[in-house]
């Protein structure tokens, strides 16, 4: 079954300090994962897409990783500032071309505290 | 100002009634989708349209209907057969259906029973 598992479900951190998400994936065949930014009563917007021959990718002050081997992902937010409060979505493609092959993850919500 | 654009944010449904939600864009979109946000929980696609004149159901597509008329716009209709309509609704565009392609969303609906 395709499956997207999202750790922690929650975090708190300071205002500068840095963070990482994990995100876990069982889609198969794969084609692409990307990262989300959902704020509140918001739609999400997309930060980053990894596909298979990916390591690294950086926006900013968001780097995502992905192991394709272990079938895991990461986003890594470094020296973060209070608009970073948002949850964030790992979405994995399969290789179809569906929209049924998009799988979502439930998210990790993200506070920064002051 | 290109974008997608759902109304009304806020909607409330009697016991029986059908409600229709908005959506519209402007970014000269072929594909359209409407997804379902439950708390704690990935979202779920509902219904997804390729072309004018046609779409396909998603994964939770009972008790949902659709049309695509025109290609800006691709309004969503909760019948009085979903029992459970209590969820944030969330329509998205990208410039050709695919598992690669980027996803639009726009605001979402938050649809309530009275």
């Amino acid at each position: 079954k395709n499956q997207v598992e999202q750790s922690p479900q929650s975090l708190i951190i300071l205002e500068g300090k840095n963070c990482t998400l994990q995100c876990n994936y069982t889609v198969s065949p794969f084609s692409n994962l990307r990262w989300y930014k959902q704020d509140t009563g918001r739609g999400p917007v997309s930060l980053t897409i990894m596909t298979f021959s990916e390591n690294t990718k950086s926006n900013g002050r968001y780097t995502a990783t992905l192991d394709a081997d272990t079938k895991q992902s990461s986003l890594h937010i470094t020296a973060s500032q209070l608009s970073d409060s948002a949850s964030y979505i790992c979405v994995v493609s399969a290789s179809k071309s569906s929209a049924s092959k998009i799988i979502f993850g439930s998210g990790t919500r993200l506070s920064i505290r002051p | 100002d290109g974008g997608i654009t759902q109304s009304p944010k806020y909607l409330f449904r009697k016991e029986g009634q059908n409600v229709t939600l908005s959506c519209e864009q402007n970014l000269n979109h072929d594909a359209m989708y409407w997804y379902r946000q439950d708390p704690g929980q990935g979202l779920r696609l509902i219904y997804y349209s390729q072309i004018v004149n046609d779409f396909q159901k998603g994964d939770i597509a009972e008790g949902y209907s659709v049309s695509r008329e025109k290609k800006e716009s691709f309004p969503l209709t909760v019948t009085s057969a979903q029992k459970n309509p209590t969820a944030f609704y969330l329509c998205a565009s990208s410039l050709q259906q695919g598992t690669n392609e980027k996803l639009f969303f726009g605001s979402g609906t938050q649809l309530s029973v009275l």
